[in-house]
């Protein structure tokens, strides 16, 4: 069955430090991974978008890897801001799996920034 | 563009009343999709259209929900009756490219909560 499973399910840090965010599929055969960031009352907006042959991908401050042979796949938030508390959903793309529109997703990782 | 516009943001009615939703997709996007999010389940696909013809609707719980697409600039989620348990936030999303490959657009959600 494909499934995405995203951790921690919540995660609370000081303004200022990194961290990361992690995201395990099983979803075949592979297409792409997604990872969006949603504010509290808002819609998902896409960070990154990532193929079978790419294992890294920035965006500003946020930064994605990729490991196909794992099926694993990482944000990483440097320096992070107030404006970053939110949840990030990743979602893997499959030409043959998950829903009708191809894509599985996790329930996401909440994460708060404190001052 | 404005991005995809969905409305009302916010509904509460009570159970058995009809809900309709609506959604205006970003100009130029040929595919509009329905997702449903609750804190238990994340997202779900519920219908997409392709170029306003309904693709897939096999994530439509039940026969109270019905959606249509009468032309290229807008779209309706209603249930009828409503019940309780449709309490969630229905996500309209648009994409040029279909999926899993294409990048979607979502709009801001509208929130409905039955009584």
């Amino acid at each position: 069955k494909n499934q995405v499973e995203q951790s921690p399910q919540s995660l609370i840090i000081l303004e200022g430090k990194n961290c990361t965010l992690q995201c395990n599929y099983t979803v075949s055969p592979f297409s792409n991974l997604r990872w969006y960031k949603q504010d509290t009352g808002r819609g998902p907006v896409s960070l990154t978008i990532m193929t079978f042959s790419e294992n890294t991908k920035s965006n500003g401050r946020y930064t994605a890897t990729l490991d196909a042979d794992t099926k694993q796949s990482s944000l990483h938030i440097t320096a992070s801001q107030l404006s970053d508390s939110a949840s990030y959903i990743c979602v893997v793309g499959s030409r043959t799996g998950g829903g009708a529109d191809g894509l599985t997703f996790g329930k996401g990782t909440h994460l708060i920034i404190q001052p | 563009d404005a991005g995809v516009i969905q409305s009302p943001r916010h509904e509460v009615t009570e159970m058995g009343q009809e809900v309709t939703l609506r959604c205006k997709p970003i100009s130029g996007h040929d595919y509009l999709f329905w997702y449903r999010q609750t804190m238990m389940r994340g997202l779900e696909l519920l219908i997409y259209f392709n170029n306003n013809v309904p693709i897939d609707d096999s994530g439509m719980p039940e026969d109270r929900f019905s959606a249509k697409m009468p032309n290229a600039s807008f779209s309706t989620l209603k249930i009828q009756p409503s019940e309780p348990r449709d309490s969630a936030v229905y996500f309209c999303a648009s994409s040029f490219i279909p999926a899993p490959t294409g990048e979607l657009f979502f709009g801001e959600g509208s929130r409905l909560t039955v009584l």
